[in-house]
Parts: C-alpha cells; structure tokens; sequence
C-alpha cells in the first residue's frame, strides 16, 4: 500500500458528461501529480499541485482541471467527455523534504470508461 | 524534453534465471533522477528502484540492480533470480532535478516470468 488513495476505482460514463476524480495523497507529501496511462499515449503527466497551488502542467486538455485543497487532497475534474477520455487516471504523492522528496508515490488508479 | 526509450516491447525469462531490461534517455540536464517501476496486473505503479545522476555507484535493491551508463545516457534494470511475482510491465522514468518535477516514461516492457 502506497499510501495513497483515489477514488472511485472505477466510473464508467456517457459522452459529453462531466467527472471528477479524487486523490488523498501520503500522510505529510505537499505535492501531488496526475498522471493518465492510455494504450495509444502510454503514461503521460497532466499536471501537479504543491501545497494547493499548481506547480506544472503537461498534456493536459481544456477540458480537463485540477485543484488542491487546504487538506491537501487533490480532484482532477474531467468534463464534455470524449470516448479517447477512456484511460487509467493515476495520482501521486511526494513529500516535501527528507529522503523521499525524489520519489512519487502513486496510487491504485481510477479507471474511466467513457461509453 | 526529455525523451525515454524502452526498446523491448516484451522479454521472457525462465524462473530463477536473469534478465536485463533496457532503458536510454535523451537529456541535456547533468542532474536528474532515473526510477524503474513495475506495474502488475493489478495495474499499481509500484517504484522498484532509483538512481540519482551524480551518484556513479550502481543501485542495487535486493534481486533488482541497474547498470546506469551517464555518458551513454543508458539505464538498464537487471532482475537476478526471476520469480513468478516479477512478471508486470516495467517502465523507466526520468525526473529532472530543476523547477520540472514531472516523471517522463518509456513505453514499458512486459516481464513474462515462465516456470
């Protein structure tokens, strides 16, 4: 176990719908990164989030948005959902400072199936 | 950016044998991070080992041991002993050492562990 906790594990949704996908990161880490695996792309970084404010951003579609909050707890918000939306949703977790701070740690996943 | 490369779509290994798996990246940065992580069926990202650029001794994590080439831009992971848990699709990540913390990953290659 991670640590680190996304929920749902699983949305199975219509086009055109809007979801929002939850991300608790490890006890104590400030930032937290959001990650989408496809078979067409293969893993790619959408965006990260240090202490509540957004530190970088990757391939991440209009549509798409993300916000920290004060608990630290992250929500990646996915609206107007096309059918190549479908994927595997991964968050991670890094601390701060300390021996660890290189390292991200990711959770189990949410998988969207968008139908 | 930085590009990874993972040549090997697939390897197979027999049981209790070894196998390397291959892993270069293109980069103009002299401080970085290199990461091997294994993804099970399960479809976790679990971290199996890491390297830091200015580090020239070689990781070593238990059955797991890199041969990180700087000048060759080449980090390849070496599984000793394979056992049948090993069997997962494997990625290599690069991580920089500056303002960008995002990973950047290959595109895997899928472990078939046979017995």
């Amino acid at each position: 176990d991670s640590g680190v906790t996304q929920t749902p594990k699983h949305l199975i949704t219509a086009t055109g719908q809007r979801v929002t996908l939850r991300c608790s990161p490890r006890s104590g880490d400030l930032s937290v990164y959001w990650y989408q695996q496809s078979l067409d792309q293969g893993l790619q970084f959408l965006i990260q989030y240090y202490n509540g404010e957004e530190r970088a951003k990757g391939n991440i579609l209009e549509r798409f948005s993300a916000q920290q909050f004060p608990d630290l707890h992250s929500e990646l918000n996915l609206s107007s959902l096309e059918l190549g939306d479908s994927a595997l949703y991964f968050c991670a977790s890094s601390a701060a400072s300390g021996s660890a701070k290189n390292i991200q740690y990711f959770g189990a996943g949410t998988r969207l199936s968008v139908l | 950016a930085q590009t990874v490369t993972q040549s090997q779509p697939e390897m197979s290994v027999q049981e209790a044998e070894t196998v390397t798996l291959s892993c270069t990246y293109d980069t103009s940065e002299s401080d970085y991070y290199l990461f091997w992580y294994k993804q099970p069926p399960s479809r976790q990202m679990i971290l199996v080992i890491r390297q830091e650029a200015y580090k020239q001794q070689n990781a070593t994590e238990n059955r797991f041991s890199v041969n990180f080439q700087k000048a060759a831009k080449s980090f390849s992971l070496k599984i000793s002993d394979s056992q049948l848990g090993d069997a997962a699709m494997y990625f290599c990540a690069y991580r920089s050492s500056f303002n960008d913390y995002k990973l950047s990953f290959g595109a895997g290659t899928t472990v078939t562990v046979r017995a």
